[in-house]
């Protein structure tokens, strides 16, 4: 089992442009959290997808949308980025909404 | 206002030592706490939980309501603890919130 995986790697955009980060979840989990981590910071939630629905909601602007597939699998989205979008974005995953969560490598967003 | 405060950015201790890396949290209901580590070029994973109660490679924490609190300690520590530290607090009806983390140097 891979675990939690997300796509890219790494991503370099710039300011204005819009960004779709990818997140499969660990085989058997079917609720996705998405968070970002600036350096030096800890996870900081941005939302929760559970039955393709968006669940919960972090304090982050509507730039910041989401999608969860049949599959479980999760899209997050941010449009008109910011240099303050630089950041590592977490995907994790869980059996349900509030068990533990199990966390990919991230996706490093770098925002020239 | 933060919900969870791990005051110390770094706490750095010789190999044998002690260890207790400080977990602080505001929260009105009852809380469910987490310890999470992150080796070096690793990834993110879960040490401990409260409502679990065991040791997880030697680690403990103990949830104190009184003083809000939920320390992470070790009676000796190891170099291959050496790793970043974040508590988290599950509030319900959302997902995890994060300290900033706490570094935790093991020194021979």
């Amino acid at each position: 089992d891979a675990g939690v995986t997300q796509s890219p790697t790494h991503l370099i955009k710039t300011r204005g442009q819009q960004v779709t980060l990818r997140c499969s979840p660990k085989s058997g989990h079917d609720t996705v959290s998405w968070y970002q981590q600036a350096l030096g910071q800890g996870p900081q939630f941005i939302f929760q997808y559970y039955e393709e629905e968006e669940r919960q909601r972090g304090n982050f602007p509507d730039r910041f949308s989401g999608h969860q597939f049949p599959n479980y699998s999760s899209e997050l989205n941010v449009n008109a980025l910011l240099l303050g979008d630089s950041a590592l974005y977490l995907c994790a995953s869980s059996r349900g909404p509030n068990q533990p969560q199990h966390f990919g490598d991230g996706t490093r967003l770098s925002i020239l | 206002a933060q919900r969870v405060t791990q005051p110390e950015k770094l706490l750095s201790v010789f190999k044998g030592a002690p260890v207790e890396l400080k977990c602080n949290y505001s929260y009105s209901g009852s809380p469910e706490l987490f310890w999470y580590v992150q080796y070096s070029r690793q990834r993110l994973q879960l040490l401990l939980r409260h409502i679990s109660r065991e040791s997880i490679k030697g680690f403990t924490a103990d949830l104190n309501k009184g003083e809000t609190s939920f320390h992470l300690k070790k009676p000796f520590a190891q170099e291959e603890d050496s790793a970043m530290y974040y508590c988290a607090l599950h509030e319900a009806g959302t997902a995890l919130i994060f300290g900033k983390g706490t570094t935790l140097s093991v020194s021979s």
